[in-house]
């Protein structure tokens, strides 16, 4: 089975902290991606990765950054949190980019920024 | 653009119940790709089903099925007799296979589904 995992199910940041979420995928998956999810917004990605050292924007990437230096790992890294920055963040991996592969979802990380 | 809507934010239904979630979509490529996934209270996203745009048949597990309608741009996901297990949130998502190969999903905004006994 496809095990995704997140650094953290629970973080509590104070507004200004920089803040790394990790994800790590042990399918030897080409594709990851984070997404932060908001009641009423459902998901919306914010950064993937199709390489490692490559990334794509998604359709909210302000305020985060990511980094991928190996390829099981994908880290979203938020450099000065602020309060809106408060949500579930999810982490997923896929086998291709192509929309024909499913997507493997991690835990999630519920982040309070104060 | 695409675009995925479900327009039911909740539904709540008694056990045993049969329940339909509408999932309605946009998309101007004739190739694409249909998702749906669950989200239970833990949290993590579990994929139920994927279909592609070329594939109009109806698909049965269990007790779920599917209804892919191209005329109308619809995926609409049927529980039939459900039971409390499938209280959860239901995510609705499309995708296109563009020429760039960076094709993404596009989700729909949830239906919560509470199933009491």
């Amino acid at each position: 089975d496809v095990k995704v995992t997140q650094s953290s199910r629970y973080l509590v940041k104070r507004t200004g902290e920089k803040v790394f979420l990790e994800c790590v995928q042990d399918m030897d998956h080409e594709n990851m991606f984070w997404y932060r999810q908001d009641p009423g917004l459902g998901l919306r990605l914010i950064y993937f990765s199709y390489d490692v050292k490559m990334k794509e924007k998604g359709d909210i990437p302000e305020g985060y950054s990511v980094s991928r230096e190996k390829k099981e790992r994908f880290s979203l890294i938020l450099e000065s949190a602020s309060t809106n920055q408060t949500s579930m963040y999810l982490c997923a991996s896929s086998l291709g980019l192509a929309g024909a592969y499913e997507q493997f979802f991690g835990p999630g990380t519920r982040l309070t920024v104060l | 653009a695409q675009k995925v809507t479900q327009a039911q934010t909740e539904i709540s239904v008694v056990e045993k119940e049969d329940v339909t979630l509408d999932c309605v979509y946009e998309t101007r490529d004739t190739t694409y790709y249909l998702f749906w996934y669950k989200q239970p209270p833990s949290g993590e996203l579990v994929f139920l089903i994927r279909r592609n745009s070329f594939d109009e048949q109806n698909e049965i597990s269990g007790r779920y099925s599917w209804n892919f309608q191209k005329s109308t741009s619809s995926f609409n996901f049927t529980i039939t007799a459900s039971q409390v297990v499938d209280s959860a949130v239901y995510f609705c998502a499309l995708s296109e296979a563009g020429n760039s190969g960076y094709s993404t999903l596009t989700f729909g905004k949830g239906t919560m589904l509470l199933v009491s006994p």
